[in-house]
């Protein structure tokens, strides 16, 4: 059974340091994993995926993941936090087939102080 | 272009009455997807739709639970009769194909609250 596990309900981070957003998962054979991001009062949006290659993935807003198949992790970080990247963070797996479902974890609630 | 659009935004009911959540996916979008996330946990999948059929309801909780998607276009999401337990946030996503690596797009949801 696939899942996803995101330890942290909250990340505080003060504004200018760096921030890591972390996510460990479970699958059956070789995964796609995904970060979305949701601000208030709107839909989940797309960040960013790892499908295969380079293990460090960038994505939008300067936002970038790490995968690391021993430890089955897929950490979300940025060099720099900005106060707007505050934000709920969902981490997500879906096995390499069509037939299977995309499962998100608990979200993390990131919030970056000035 | 327009994006997944779902409506209300909002709905507050008592136990035992129905209530019904509609998504508008992408125009040109053939497969649907239902999720919910209760009271700051995981987002669940619920169900998928490819045009006006059900590809995959593993995750609907229980028959008090109907989803529909007539003519391929739009989806509702039917509770009847809904109960405290089901209060949350209902998402709808959509995506032009099913490619599992293919982002979802997702609609701003429904948030339920039963009384």
């Amino acid at each position: 059974a696939q899942s996803v596990a995101q330890p942290e309900d909250q990340v505080n981070v003060a504004e200018g340091n760096p921030l890591t957003v972390k996510c460990t998962y479970s699958v059956s054979g070789n995964p796609y994993l995904f970060w979305y991001v949701q601000y208030p009062n709107r839909g989940l949006q797309f960040l960013l995926k790892y499908i295969t290659g380079d293990n460090l993935v960038k994505g939008s807003y300067g936002f970038e993941a790490e995968f690391n198949k021993s430890q089955t992790s897929f950490h979300l970080k940025k060099p720099s936090a900005l106060v707007s990247d505050s934000a709920l963070y969902f981490c997500a797996v879906r096995r390499y087939s069509s037939a299977s479902k995309i499962i998100f974890g608990s979200g993390t609630r990131l919030s970056i102080r000035p | 272009e327009a994006g997944v659009t779902q409506f209300p935004s909002h709905s507050v009911i008592e136990k035992g009455q129905t209530v019904t959540l509609r998504c508008d996916p992408i125009s040109g979008h053939d497969n649907l997807y239902w999720y919910r996330r209760v009271m700051g946990k995981e987002i669940k999948f619920l169900l998928h739709f490819v045009k006006e059929s059900k590809q995959d309801e593993s995750g609907m909780p229980n028959n008090r639970f109907l989803a529909e998607r007539t003519g391929g276009t739009y989806s509702t999401l039917k509770v009847q009769p809904a109960e405290l337990e089901d209060s949350g946030v209902y998402f709808c996503a959509s995506t032009k194909g099913d490619v599992p690596n293919e982002k979802l797009f997702f609609g701003s949801g429904t948030q339920l609250s039963v009384l």
